[in-house]
This record gives C-alpha cells, sequence and structure tokens, in this order.
C-alpha cells in the first residue's frame, strides 16, 4: 500500500459526459501527479500540483482540468468525454520540495471506461 | 487481471537467475531516473531511483547502473524469483522551476519467471 487513494476504483459513462476523479496523496506530501495509461500510448504524464499551485504540464487535453485543494486533495475532471479517453488514470504523490525531485508514489487507479 | 500493453517485449528468466532489463532514455537534460514495476491491476510501485550525478545505486536484490554516455538505464535483479513476475518500466524526470518535475515513461518490460 503505496499510502496515495484515488476514488473511484472503476467509472462506466457515455461520450459527452463529464466525471470527476478523485485523489488523495500520501500524508505530508506536497505533490499531486496525475497520468493517464491506455494500451496504445502507456504511461502518459498529464499535471502536477505543488501545494496547491499547477507546477508542470505535461499531454494534458483541454477538456481535462484539475486542481488541488487547500488539504491537498486532487481532482482530476474529463469533460466531453470520447471513447478514446477510456484509460486507467492514475495518481502519484511525493515529498518534492525545491528543485530536487524525489520519488512518486501511485495509487491503485481510477479504470474509466466511456461507452 | 487486465494486460498493461499488448505488445510489450518480455524477459522470461528461470527462478533463481538474475534478470537485467535495459532502458533508453532521451533527454540529456533528464536528471533523476526511477524504475517502477507493475502488477496486473495495479498502480507502479517504485522499486529503486538514482539520480544523474550517479552511475550506479544498489538496494534489496536489485541495482540500477546509469550510463550518460549513450543514454542508457538498466536494472538488474538478482536471483529473481516467481514475484518479480511483473511488467517493469523505467522514468526519467526532467525539473522545471522550484518543485515542477515531469516524469516520462519508457514503453515497459515484461519479466516473466519460470519455475
Amino acid at each position: 500500500d503505496s499510502g496515495v487513494t484515488q476514488t473511484p476504483k472503476h467509472l462506466i459513462t457515455a461520450t459527452g459526459q463529464r466525471v470527476t476523479l478523485r485523489c488523495s496523496p500520501r500524508s505530508g506530501d506536497l505533490s499531486v501527479y496525475w497520468y493517464q495509461q491506455s494500451l496504445d500510448q502507456g504511461l502518459q504524464f498529464l499535471i502536477q500540483y505543488y501545494n496547491g499551485e499547477e507546477r508542470a504540464k505535461g499531454n494534458i487535453l483541454e477538456r481535462f482540468s484539475a486542481q488541488q485543494f487547500p488539504d491537498l486533495h486532487s481532482e482530476l475532471n474529463l469533460s466531453s468525454l470520447e471513447l478514446g479517453d477510456s484509460a486507467l488514470y492514475f495518481c502519484a504523490s511525493s515529498g518534492t520540495t525545491g528543485s530536487v525531485p524525489n520519488e512518486q508514489y501511485f495509487g491503485p487507479g481510477t479504470r474509466l471506461t466511456v461507452t | 487481471g487486465e494486460s498493461v500493453g499488448l505488445h510489450l517485449p518480455t524477459l522470461s528468466v528461470q527462478e533463481g537467475d538474475n534478470s537485467i532489463i535495459n532502458c533508453a532514455y532521451s533527454n540529456s537534460a533528464s536528471d533523476y531516473f526511477i524504475w517502477y514495476k507493475q502488477e496486473s491491476g495495479k498502480g507502479p510501485q517504485f522499486i529503486i531511483d538514482i539520480r544523474s550525478n550517479m552511475d550506479k545505486r544498489q538496494g534489496q536484490r536489485v541495482t540500477v547502473l546509469l550510463n550518460k554516455t549513450v543514454k542508457h538505464l538498466s536494472l538488474q535483479i538478482a536471483a529473481t524469483q516467481p514475484g518479480d513476475s511483473a511488467v517493469y518500466f523505467c522514468a526519467e524526470n526532467v525539473s522545471f522551476k522550484a518543485a515542477g518535475n515531469k516524469l516520462t515513461f519508457g514503453g515497459g518490460t515484461r519479466v516473466l519467471v519460470k519455475p
């Protein structure tokens, strides 16, 4: 158990809909990262938040957005869903401070199926 | 469980033998590298990391080697056990401004341990 929690475990929804994925980082970790894992694209970095602020952005679609709240939990919002958004979505957290990166610990993931 | 990827390179190894998994990375600005293990239906699990100012690091039964000249990373697993069967990913980190960083993952290698 990494200490990172994600809800829900599974989500099935229709095209065009909007969903929210939730992540609670390990106790004390200020950085939260979101990743998408699909069969054809592998693990792709989406976005990073550090203590409530966006710090790095990857291949995140404009239909997707995220935020980190004062209690450090994070939410990833996916809207206007398409079939191709079906994937595993992982959250990771780390105790990165300053400019020194540290290991990221991954949650169990949310499996999103868009029908 | 589900497959992480359908066309991953596979390393078959006899139980008790040593395993070597190789990874080529792309960005000469990468400052930190991590190896992850992912079992079916689970999130990536941290194995070992190495910073760019080192060329070797050892953990329990695992060793990571870094060759910055040819941008190559390897993971050695000693006395491979059935529980080591999983998909292994290397990841390279690029740091941005304070506390901003991005992990880019390799495509993964499936390790199958034969009893």
